[in-house]
């Protein structure tokens, strides 16, 4: 049981380019989520979405699309990276909806340095 | 809007020297209190949820207490291999979403 997977686990990335970070889960958790986190800072939520076809905004969402095709799998994609989206980026699950006072279940996150 | 605050930012301990951290929060209708440890360079990893005031977990040398306005992480005999971000999070009566605290960066010196 892999649980949450993330990649890759570092990535450097000039200013004005765009990338996708990969986030797969295999538990049928339905809520799934990407979280950011500065130095000093807590986790910031940048998107999240409750099943497959639907997804909405968190605290952070500027800069940044998702899309939610497959249950197993939530993408995150930079647009056009600039300096201030240099963080540790995490994706996070959850099991289905009648379980929403449910933990998150985190990955071992993606270390993002934009130049 | 939901807000988490946790205190102190840092936290050091000798070996065997008992504390605790706090995590004060606002939120409206809460389904869930969260605690979370974090090593350096790995993703969070749950340690309790706690549902009601009055309520308390326990697991080893840690125990978590809630209130209607705060909890906290109650550390006993701390040990080297407990130093660690432990971060704090709160499930609210909405779509699904957790808000967290910037978190309690503990270290224990043997």
């Amino acid at each position: 049981n892999a649980g949450v997977t993330q990649t890759p686990k570092f990535q450097v990335l000039k200013t004005g380019q765009s990338m996708t970070l990969q986030c797969a889960q295999d538990m049928n958790h339905e809520y799934m989520s990407w979280y950011r986190q500065d130095p000093g800072m807590g986790l910031r939520l940048i998107h999240y979405s409750v099943g497959a076809g639907i997804t909405d905004q968190g605290e952070v969402p500027n800069g940044y699309n998702v899309s939610r095709s497959t249950t197993e799998d939530f993408p995150l994609r930079l647009l056009s990276a600039a300096p201030s989206q240099t963080s540790v980026y995490f994706c996070a699950s959850r099991p289905p909806r009648g379980a929403s006072n449910s933990p998150l279940h985190f990955g071992n996150g993606t270390r993002l340095t934009v130049t | 809007e939901d807000q988490v605050t946790q205190s102190p930012e840092a936290l050091r301990l000798q070996e065997g020297e008992s504390s605790s951290l706090n995590c004060s929060y606002t939120v409206s209708g809460l389904r869930g209190l969260f605690w979370y440890r974090q090593d350096p360079g790995k993703g969070p990893e749950f340690l309790f949820t706690l549902y009601s005031a009055g309520e308390e977990k326990e697991k080893e040398r840690l125990k978590a207490t809630l209130t209607k306005k705060e909890s906290f992480l109650h550390i006993t005999a701390p040990k080297p291999e407990d130093s660690a971000t432990y971060l704090c999070a709160v499930q609210a009566n909405n779509a699904g979403k957790s808000t967290f605290g910037d978190g309690t960066t503990l270290t224990v010196k043997p």
